[in-house]
């Protein structure tokens, strides 16, 4: 069983239309969850940060942890064609020091 | 120059030749990467330098030799390698191992011929 487990996509929507981008985990030690943006030819950005369980809200951007399922989500309102891109999640716990990422989410938001 | 940069942004080489990619952060960190990214697969960590010192050799080949002269500069030496090493090699810096947050380069694209 894969660590992180993340649904590649391809994810087509209309804008103004509502993502909900998802993980599942297996490692009950993971307490940073992260969710990182990548446009095309270029790296990953960090979105946004969760520490341990609980919704994180920054503008049309929305992220929650479920640590008992084991399940985080990315929900992004009002999508905007500028939101076309590949979405990563990832996790760290507190005591290592390696990121786990899964593969990324390619999403699409067509005018 | 400002985050992290990394050259070249393309390479093409073939399984005899020796190539290097080149990966400098501009931001005070201690901690750089290197990771390999291939299409729908997670990023695969690949080595993991700390104030210089390689802390994390995540299996990889002898036929990739990292080097890190300084916090700020750090290497991917490559030779001999397989069509299967074609991929998108990022470069990332924390501030400390411990740091949540990883600043990525824009990537050298690979292909091996």
């Amino acid at each position: 069983q894969k660590e992180v487990e993340q649904d590649p996509g391809p994810l087509s929507v209309p804008e103004g239309a509502i993502v909900s981008l998802n993980c599942t985990y297996s490692n009950s030690a993971f307490q940073y969850f992260m969710w990182y943006r990548q446009y095309s030819r270029k790296g990953p950005e960090l979105l946004m940060y969760t520490y341990s369980s609980g919704n994180k809200e920054d503008g049309r951007f929305t992220a929650q942890v479920d640590k008992s399922s084991k399940y985080i989500s990315l929900f992004i309102r009002d999508s905007q064609p500028s939101d076309s891109a590949t979405y990563l999640c990832a996790m760290k716990d507190t005591g290592g020091f390696k990121t786990i990422f899964g593969a990324g989410t390619r999403l699409f938001v067509k005018a | 120059e400002t985050g992290v940069t990394q050259t070249p942004r393309h390479l093409v080489m073939g399984m005899t030749n020796k190539k290097s990619l080149k990966c400098e952060q501009h931001l005070g960190h201690n901690a750089m990467y290197w990771y390999k990214q291939s299409a729908k697969k997670p990023l695969e960590l690949m080595f993991v330098y700390n104030f210089k010192e390689q802390t994390e050799n995540n299996s990889v080949p002898s036929r990739f030799s990292p080097e890190c002269p300084n916090s700020s500069h750090l290497f991917l030496h490559l030779h001999t390698l397989q069509p299967e090493d074609s991929a998108l090699y990022l470069c990332a810096s924390s501030l400390g191992l411990a740091s949540y947050e990883q600043y990525f380069g824009p990537g050298t694209r690979l292909t091996v011929t």
